[in-house]
């Protein structure tokens, strides 16, 4: 079974905090993907990485940074929290580029305020 | 970039009705596209996806339609059962460069026993 798992499942910060959130995967797939879900608008992509220190901006990608160091971690940063990053942040891994299956992670529930 | 429009935003059926949610693209060259289910608080799962090359695709009670030349697919659930219940995403992929697939916003299946 593929697991990605995501370090948190819940945060609360304040406005202008630094907020890191974690996914790890562990079938040892290139290409990994950070979604933000909020009611009404479906999953939107935020940043996208298709190997080891490679990434590439998604949809929404203002207010967000993304690191990979590693093939197996993706960590999705937030430099400045502000309310209206208040969301679900969900994870992903998929072995193909641009067709497949996307594992998803459980998701990271934030809230700013 | 692509875009995905998916109706209806919510669908609330008796059980053994039949459901079926419908999605259009924008960008010809989309070759991908799968459905994603997602139950209340659980991640988002693959149940069916199809490429373009196939008009039409069954597993048990669902399918997936596509018509190329509308640029539409749908999904199809027959005899829905409660635990059907949860959002239904499309999504649509093209094939170029480092392409993701970019989701409808959901549409929320309500199956009433």
């Amino acid at each position: 079974d593929v697991k990605v798992t995501q370090s948190s499942r819940y945060l609360v910060k304040r406005t202008g905090e630094k907020v890191f959130l974690e996914c790890v995967q562990d079938m040892d797939h290139e290409n990994m993907f950070w979604y933000r879900q909020d009611p009404g608008l479906g999953l939107r992509l935020i940043y996208f990485s298709y190997d080891v220190k490679m990434k590439e901006k998604g949809d929404i990608p203002e207010g967000y940074s993304v690191s990979r160091e590693k093939k197996e971690r993706f960590s999705l940063i937030l430099e400045s929290a502000s309310t209206n990053q208040t969301s679900m942040y969900l994870c992903a891994s998929r072995e193909g580029l641009w067709a497949g299956e996307l594992f998803f992670g459980e998701g990271s529930r934030l809230t700013v305020l | 970039g692509e875009n995905v429009e998916q109706h209806p935003s919510t669908l609330s059926v008796q059980e053994g009705d039949s459901a079926v949610i419908k999605c259009t693209y924008s960008d010809s060259a989309s070759n991908y596209f799968p459905w994603y289910k997602q139950e209340l608080g659980k991640r988002p799962q693959l149940i069916i996806d199809i490429r373009s090359n196939v008009g039409e695709k069954k597993d048990q009670r669902i399918a997936v339609t596509l018509n190329k030349t509308a640029k539409h697919f749908s999904l199809h659930i027959t005899e829905t059962q409660p635990e059907d219940s949860a959002v239904y995403f499309c999504a649509a992929s093209p094939p170029t460069g480092y392409s993701t697939l970019t989701f409808g916003k959901g549409t929320m299946l309500l199956v009433s026993p």
